[in-house]
């Protein structure tokens, strides 16, 4: 069965430095993999996706992510952290079930950023 | 380009009392329709899901229901609302099987 793990429920940095947060998953099959972004008391943003295609995924806001098979990983980072990157993130792995998509999140990690 | 609304923003409702959150998508057909459910300390839940007019499957058993009477159109309810309720709710849509899926911007419920 599909399944995410995210380490780590808070991450802390300063702003400027590397932003590295980690997500494992457990899948039978190829999976599809998502990173979505929640500020507060919103919905869920999509930063990018992994489809079976390129390794590094760019995504938006400068984030990117690598899957890596091995490792059965799909990091997300970002080389300079910004203010307004403060939020909860979310990784996602695809559970395909007939002619539909469900997605199972990982509990979710909270980015603070510290000046 | 397809939008997705969720109203209303905010809600308080006593215990026992009904529900109805609507959810609508505009600018595409045949969605793949989604209520997620995001309770303090415990993730994203998936509640129910629907990928057609009055199709709607239910992830975990509890007091809510939904309905998909058109096909942009899923409705969240309840007859009587528990404390265990609250919470902040998420419609989502995909286009198909292989899309992610995208967010509405959440009702926050909160029953007393």
């Amino acid at each position: 069965a599909q399944s995410v793990t995210q380490l780590g429920s808070h991450v802390s940095v300063s702003e400027g430095a590397l932003v590295l947060l980690r997500c494992n998953y457990s899948s039978s099959v190829p999976p599809y993999l998502f990173w979505y972004v929640q500020y507060p008391n919103q919905g869920l943003q999509l930063l990018l996706k992994y489809t079976s295609a390129a390794t590094l995924v760019k995504g938006i806001n400068g984030f990117e992510a690598e899957f890596k098979k091995s490792e059965t990983s799909f990091h997300l980072t970002k080389p300079s952290a910004h203010m307004s990157d403060a939020a909860e993130y979310f990784c996602a792995v695809t559970l395909f079930s007939g002619g539909y998509n469900k997605l199972i999140f990982g509990a979710g990690t909270r980015l603070a950023v510290h000046p | 380009s397809q939008t997705i609304h969720q109203w209303p923003a905010t809600l308080v409702q006593p215990v026992g009392s009904p529900l109805s959150l609507e959810c609508t998508v505009e600018g595409t057909s045949n969605p793949n329709l989604y209520w997620y459910r995001q309770a303090a300390g415990r993730g994203l839940q998936l509640l129910f899901y629907s990928v057609g007019i009055g199709q709607i499957s239910s992830e975990v058993p509890q007091n809510l229901s939904a309905s998909r009477p058109q096909d942009r159109q899923f409705i969240l309810s309840s007859k009587k609302l528990l404390l265990s309720d609250s919470g902040f709710y998420l419609c989502a849509w995909s286009p198909g099987r292989y899309s992610p899926l995208h967010f509405g911007n959440g009702t926050r419920l909160t029953v007393t």
